[in-house]
Order: C-alpha cells, then structure tokens, then sequence
C-alpha cells in the first residue's frame, strides 16, 4: 500500500496564480480529508467527502478555494487566484469509517 | 464551534523523564484520536479512544479519555530521543455525525540527551 499520494510536493508561485494540489486516497477508503497546517493556526479541517460527496467546507477560507473529487481515487483542492497568505502546508487524508486518519506527506505551497 | 486546548504548547525534558499533555475540549465528543508529527513530517494515527473512562497503552505510552468525554491525556514514560515530536489531540463532536476531526495546537516535545 503507497499511503495516500499527494502532489506536488512542493509549489512555489506568484501571487495571482492558480495553484492545484492533487491527492490520490488509499484505496477502500471512504472518506477524503484537506487540511492546512501552519504556525499560528495548527492544523485546520477546510473540507471533507463523504463517498465523494463534500460533506462540510465550512473550513474553506474564501471562495478563492474550491475543491473537487471526480471518483474514488482522487481528488484536487484549487486556490484561484493565489495569495502570500495562502502559504502554508496542505495535507490531505483518507480514512475507513471509524478509523483514524492516514495522512499524506503534505504540499508544502509558498506564493510569494 | 468546537474548540480543542492542548497544554502545555512547548515541553522540554530530560531523555528518560516522563512526558504528559493534556487536551480539553468545548464540546462532548464522540471519539479523540492522538497523533505524532515528527519535525517536517506528516501526522501518524497513535490511537482512538472512544468510551467514557478509557485507558488505553502503547508499550511507554498511556491515552486516557475523560469521564465526561470532553479531556483527554497522553502519558509517556521514560522518554527517549525517538519520541521527539509534536503531539496532537483531535475530536469529532458528539451527535453531530460529522467525520471531519478538530485538532488541538499540539504538544512539542523537545528531549535533550
């Protein structure tokens, strides 16, 4: 099992730019998580799906954000157009009901 | 909304002392989960504990879940350099059906050999 998948690894960009952030789940698992982590504020829920349905983006900041999951094994965030506070850690996540979390290794997103 | 503390933010010890920290939340909760960030890594799923009440172990590691479901510790023994890391609590809010988990600020921990 590769864990979940996400890309790129690191995205540097101009303020203005559209970013995307890919993340592929663990296979089975149905439920898909986007998180960002940054000093000051931890680790935030931005949004989640259910068996690909989003369930609760009350965590998305601004309509700048939009995520989507075309079918079970990926699913993308979009940040249209980008800004310096955007920069932080994106992590996706997938899980089994009742499990816990399995993390990705994180988008590490700097818009300069 | 629901809100999850975590104490201390920042704990330094000894290798070989013992570690505690502490999360609260502002709402009853369904479950908590613990989780450990090694420095530019990704948070790992420790443990869930779910019963009013619970103790659960981990070799060195003791997770208790409050009688009230709202606080939570995580209890290491005897600490040693692997253990570096930051710690997390996170909870799902009880009867809300929501999946998407609330994670407290973290515990840093720092052991100096």
């Amino acid at each position: 099992d590769a864990g979940v998948i996400q890309s790129p690894r690191h995205e540097v960009t101009e303020m203005g730019q559209e970013v995307t952030l890919r993340c592929k789940p663990i296979s089975g698992h149905n439920s898909l998580f986007w998180y960002r982590q940054t000093m000051m504020r931890g680790l935030e829920l931005l949004i989640y799906f259910n068996n690909n349905v989003p369930i609760d983006d009350s965590g998305m900041p601004e309509d700048r954000f939009s995520a989507k999951m075309p079918n079970a094994s990926f699913s993308t965030l979009k940040i249209q157009p980008s800004e310096p506070r955007d920069s932080a850690v994106y992590f996706c996540a997938s899980r089994s009901t009742g499990d816990g979390y399995t993390f990705g290794s994180g988008t590490r997103l700097t818009v300069v | 909304g629901q809100q999850v503390m975590q104490i201390p933010q920042y704990q330094h010890v000894q290798e070989g002392e013992d570690f505690t920290t502490y999360c609260n939340s502002s709402t009853t909760l369904s479950n908590i989960q613990w989780y450990k960030q090694r420095p530019g890594g990704h948070p790992v799923f420790l443990i869930q504990l779910v019963k009013s009440g619970e103790v659960k172990k981990q070799k060195r590691l003791t997770f208790q879940f409050g009688e009230a479901k709202k606080n939570s510790s995580l209890h290491i023994t005897a600490t040693q350099t692997t253990d570096v890391g930051t710690y997390f609590c996170a909870g799902a809010a009880a009867g809300g059906g929501a999946d998407g988990l609330t994670f407290g600020k973290g515990t840093h921990l720092i052991i100096q050999p």
